[in-house]
This record gives C-alpha cells, structure tokens and sequence, in this order.
C-alpha cells in the first residue's frame, strides 16, 4: 500500500524567510516520484517540483527545493524567501512507478500556508 | 492550446438527480484522471483511464460511472447524486512517457447535493 503523510494542517511564516512543508511517505515499489503541488484560494492545481526515487541529486525549481531524505522516507518542501503570493494550500504527492499501473498519484492532506508581511 | 478543461465549474443537484462532468484535455496525453477533494482532506482518485478505450477504479468509486469518450474527453456520471458526493471534483491527464512528467489539472467542478 501507499501512503503519503503531511502531519502540518496549517503554516505560518514570515515574508522573506525560508518555510519547509514536511512530507513523509510509504511504499512498497522501488521506483517512485515525489511531486509537489499547491493549490492559491482560487482553486486550480499547480505543479511546483519533482524528484524521483533514484535522483542523486535532490530537486531544485526557483525559490523551490525539495528536501529528500529516502532513508528517513520524507520529501519536504522548502520554500526560501517567502512571498505572500506563496499563501495556499500544498499538497505531496506520489506516484509508483513499476506497480503503479495508469500513473496514479497518491496525495497527502495537505498543509495551508499562510505567509504574513 | 486550452489544456484541461471541464464542465460546469458550479453545479447544485438534490438528491437523486443525476449528472455528468466534462472533461476534455488538448494536449494528446493517453491518460486521464477523476479526482474529488473534500475540505480537509487531499484529491482522491475516482477513476482513472491510462488509455483510451480502458477504464479502471480508483479508491473511491462508488457512486460514479466513466466513460473515455474518445482520446480527448473523459466523463463522470452520478447517476444518484447523494449529499455525500458535494465535493470539488477535479480531471487531470497526462502524457504518455514514464519519467518526472506531472499530471495536469482542470480548473474543477464545484458540485453541491442538497
């Protein structure tokens, strides 16, 4: 079974500092990837980065870096410099990649973000 | 190149009433997902198409119906809308490679059952 674990309900944090969004995780295939996406108040889904379970190297978008951690199973999110416009909701998400057939992503609960001038 | 797009973005139903989302994506992709996202909680997958002419179920299917239309368009009925089924329901696709690509997402439906 997998399982994607976000155990922060709601953030906070001020502008211009640095935020992480933990992530943890549970899976039985050996290869997976670790998304992140963020959802602003107006609803739609946006992809903010990735990292797949064999990339040496962890994933950096911009002001966004994924903190991977494959023994600790986590993935979190680093935000640096936080803007207001970074106030949403974020979720993890996974998806397998040799069991998992159709690409199906598993997504956690989500942590709301609220960033403060 | 409009990406994924769904109707209606608001629907009211009472109980009983059936209805179907649309969903039709632009970009070619093979597979194509239903998700619904209740406050709190994260998307959980519905049903999903991995290509077109094959429908399989998600976590939560009861309650719904699907049909992959064609390569584009990827539908959700309710044939008995319950109070349980108020929800953001959301389609997303995506291409056919393995890899890092992501899925992409619809703008949503908000579905409210009275």
């Amino acid at each position: 079974a997998q399982k994607i674990t976000q155990t922060q309900p709601g953030m906070f944090v001020q502008e211009k500092e640095a935020v992480t969004l933990d992530c943890t995780y549970d899976t039985s295939d050996p290869s997976y990837g670790l998304f992140w996406y963020k959802q602003p108040s107006s609803g739609e889904m946006i992809f903010l980065i990735y990292q797949g379970s064999y990339d040496q190297q962890n994933a950096t978008e911009g002001r966004y870096s994924l903190n991977f951690q494959k023994a600790r199973k986590s993935a979190n999110l680093v935000i640096s410099a936080s803007q207001l416009g970074d106030s949403a909701m974020y979720f993890c998400a996974m998806r397998g990649m040799i069991y998992n057939q159709g690409g199906k992503l598993i997504f956690g609960q989500g942590t709301e973000l609220s960033v403060k001038p | 190149n409009a990406g994924v797009t769904q109707t209606p973005k608001f629907q009211v139903l009472k109980t009983g009433q059936s209805m179907t989302l649309q969903c039709a994506q632009d970009m070619n992709h093979n597979s194509m997902y239903w998700y619904r996202q209740d406050p709190g909680m994260g998307l959980r997958l519905i049903y999903y198409s991995a290509s077109e002419g094959t429908t399989d179920k998600g976590e939560v299917p009861n309650g719904y119906n699907v049909s992959r239309l064609n390569k584009r368009e990827f539908s959700l009925r309710l044939e008995s809308a319950a109070p349980s089924q108020t929800s953001v329901y959301f389609c997303a696709s995506r291409p056919p490679e393995q890899g890092s690509y992501e899925q992409y997402f619809g703008p949503g439906t908000r579905l409210t059952v009275t």
